[in-house]
């Protein structure tokens, strides 16, 4: 199954906010990372967070927590354009270091 | 801007078949990947190459092989093609060791009848 968890689909209207939670099922990771990926393109990189705390880039920003194995990227001022599939992922210490492991991703559909 | 281009955007095969899956990357990245993508199973990684002649397996090998004989371009084979390898491959590359950003190529979708 997937050791990374997160809601398959988030609707919101344009102008809104959503918060995209990203949860890892066992303790300590490398950081996280964000994707991006467009109906038919390709997955495009987001953000990385590190350490603890909030990332902030443009309208979107990412939050970790690796004490809770918790993250979560917020889109605010939702625009059209922003419906799309968003992917967390994360590298294992356990795991060879080219190991990035993959949420299944969050669906956004952005609404007039 | 780093571009990684797969040479196929689809193809259509028969069960059996040897399919190759070319991959070229033009930003001189040590390290390149194949992933497969499915519907509710996000991006998993097939196997993996951090330098020339070099590769690890990933989450999911199993019927796959891979090729690295020059830095810029990594192919994925399947021996023998079957319907379950029917999904969306990813290739991608990126810079050192760490967390450097993955930079995808646009997808090659392979149907397997």
């Amino acid at each position: 199954g997937q050791s990374l968890e997160q809601p398959s689909e988030v609707t919101a209207v344009e102008g809104a906010i959503v918060q995209i939670n990203c949860t890892y099922q066992t303790s300590g990771f490398y950081g996280l990372s964000w994707y991006q990926q467009h109906d038919g393109g390709a997955p495009t990189f987001l953000s990385y967070n590190a350490l603890d705390g909030l990332e902030e880039t443009g309208r979107f920003s990412s939050f970790l927590s690796r004490s809770d194995s918790y993250g979560y990227l917020l889109l605010q001022e939702l625009q059209m354009k922003d419906s799309a599939s968003y992917f967390c992922a994360v590298r294992r210490p356990t795991d060879s270091w080219g190991k990035f492991q993959f949420g299944a991703g969050t669906q956004v559909v952005v609404t007039p | 801007d780093v571009k990684v281009t797969q040479s196929s955007r689809y193809l259509v095969k028969r069960t059996g078949e040897k399919v190759f899956l070319e991959c070229v990357q033009d930003m001189d990245h040590e390290n390149m990947f194949w992933y497969r993508q499915d519907p509710g199973l996000g991006l998993r990684l097939i196997y993996f190459s951090y330098d020339v002649k070099m590769k690890e397996k990933g989450d999911i090998p199993e019927g796959y092989s891979v090729s690295r004989e020059k830095k810029e371009r990594f192919s994925l084979i399947l021996e023998s093609a079957s319907t379950n390898q029917t999904s969306m491959y990813l290739c991608a590359s990126s810079f050192g060791r760490g967390n450097s950003p993955l930079h995808f190529g646009n997808g090659t979708r392979l149907t397997v009848t």
